[in-house]
């Protein structure tokens, strides 16, 4: 079946980098997302890799694919109380259909 | 590029009613919209995928008389919730698919408190 997990929470002090874990469980899934909601807001797209890459990095952010464990991963570095948020992970296994994950709450202690 | 707005960001209104909700592609076309549900501190539920001119498509266990989904047109989905009820309320959120059609641009979400 398609499901998408992740940690629920995350902290860490600002200055710091932030690492958010994630699994899928489609191997076809041609895409990968994270996405970034902040309170009583839409959500926001960080930065997506497709799954013929192992590493995306855009400025502050690198994604890691490790397609073979179906894990990927979202380092945030030097991470900013700005950053606290809830990140989504997503895949996209066929079709215009995306499955999120629960959401990982990260808190940013100054 | 690629902003998506909604309206109302918040309605309440009386159980029984009906109340509609405005999704708007504002800079690029979009064939496909989505329509998400999410409950406090959860993830997204997918509702229904939006096709411009034609059905929407709903989900498992989703009542499409209940939501009615209209997509008249290339930058507007509606949704429909008809006589609400309190255990409607809940963040409607909706998102646009990119004309790259690789990404969901999502819109701020509209908060639904049915008294």
């Amino acid at each position: 079946g398609e499901d998408v997990e992740q940690s629920l929470f995350l902290s860490v002090r600002e200055g710091d980098s932030s690492v958010i874990n994630c699994t899928y469980t489609d191997s076809s899934s041609t895409y990968l997302y994270w996405y970034k909601q902040e309170p009583g807001a839409g959500l926001q797209l960080l930065t997506y890799i497709f799954s013929n890459m192992d590493m995306k990095q855009d400025q502050r952010l690198t994604v890691l694919l490790n397609k073979k464990d179906k894990h990927l991963s979202l380092r945030i570095a030097d991470t900013q109380t700005g950053d606290s948020a809830i990140y989504f992970c997503a895949e996209r296994p066929g079709g215009f259909k995306t499955i999120f994950g629960a959401g990982t709450r990260l808190f940013v202690k100054a | 590029g690629a902003v998506v707005s909604q309206h109302p960001s918040w309605v309440i209104c009386k159980s029984g009613t009906s109340v509609k909700i405005e999704c708007r592609s504002l800079d690029f076309q979009a064939t496909t919209m989505f329509w998400y549900r999410q409950f406090p501190k959860q993830s997204l539920m997918l509702m229904a995928t939006s096709n411009e001119g034609s059905k929407a498509t709903y989900e498992q266990g989703v009542e499409k008389d209940k939501f009615l989904i209209n997509h008249a047109s290339l930058t507007l989905s509606t949704l429909t919730v008809t006589s609400a009820h309190p255990e409607d309320s809940s963040f409607y959120i909706c998102s646009a698919l990119g004309q790259e059609q690789e990404t969901q641009y999502f819109g701020p979400g509209t908060r639904l408190l049915v008294l």
